[in-house]
């Protein structure tokens, strides 16, 4: 079985800091991993995913992520946040083969302050 | 087909009565989820489709809930007999496996209160 932790439940920040939404994950086959962003009273929107490759993904909106096996991380980042990133951010991971139904983790709520 | 769409958006009802949900993928995907959504939780699998076949059940999915794909397009989901503990955001998700890119798209979800 997969799980995910999102290590930080509330993460509040002045507008154009930096900020890193950490992301830790288990799993014993491999997965794929992404993360999906929740704006009030939203479904979710996939922001990036890891499949393969480098293992630095970007989203066109500033985000990036990078995939780090030894420490079965994903952490997102972005370098300087706007008003507009406040919402709740849910990493989920996936097994390659068979069903790929995502499991998430707890979620983390960015809020951007003025 | 602009994505996945999900109606109602939200439902109260009344404890011990059944709710019907009802979702429509995008059109050529042939996997379809079932998430539920509880406040201050991430989204937990119910169910999926490969097509119009139901391939998994999650242990949160008890006998009170049904769902139905009936000609792999849009599907259902029935909960009957509602508890309390139903109430949550019930979230929708299509995806086409066999292609180069695995990404579940999801709808707007259907925001259940059951009083």
């Amino acid at each position: 079985a997969q799980s995910v932790t999102q290590l930080d439940s509330q993460v509040p920040v002045f507008e154009e800091a930096p900020v890193e939404l950490r992301c830790n994950y288990s799993s014993s086959v491999s997965v794929y991993l992404f993360w999906y962003v929740q704006y009030p009273n939203q479904g979710l929107q996939l922001l990036l995913k890891y499949l393969s490759g480098s293992t630095l993904v970007e989203s066109i909106n500033g985000f990036e992520a990078e995939f780090n096996k030894s420490q079965t991380s994903f952490h997102l980042r972005k370098p300087s946040v706007h008003i507009s990133d406040t919402a709740e951010y849910f990493c989920a991971v996936t097994r390659i083969q068979g069903a790929q139904k995502l499991v998430f983790g707890q979620g983390t709520r960015l809020t951007i302050n003025p | 087909d602009t994505g996945v769409s999900q109606d109602p958006r939200h439902k109260i009802t009344k404890r011990g009565q059944n709710v019907t949900f009802r979702c429509d993928p995008i059109s050529e995907h042939n996997r379809l989820y079932w998430y539920r959504q509880t406040l201050g939780q991430g989204p937990e699998f119910l169910t999926y489709f490969q097509n119009e076949a139901q391939l998994e059940k999650s242990r949160l999915l008890s006998d009170r809930f049904s769902a139905e794909r009936p000609k792999g397009s849009f599907s259902t989901l029935e909960i009957q007999r509602t508890e309390q503990g139903d109430s949550a955001m019930y979230l929708c998700a299509s995806s086409l496996v066999g292609g180069v890119n695995t990404e579940a798209f999801f709808g707007q979800g259907t925001r259940l209160t059951v009083v």
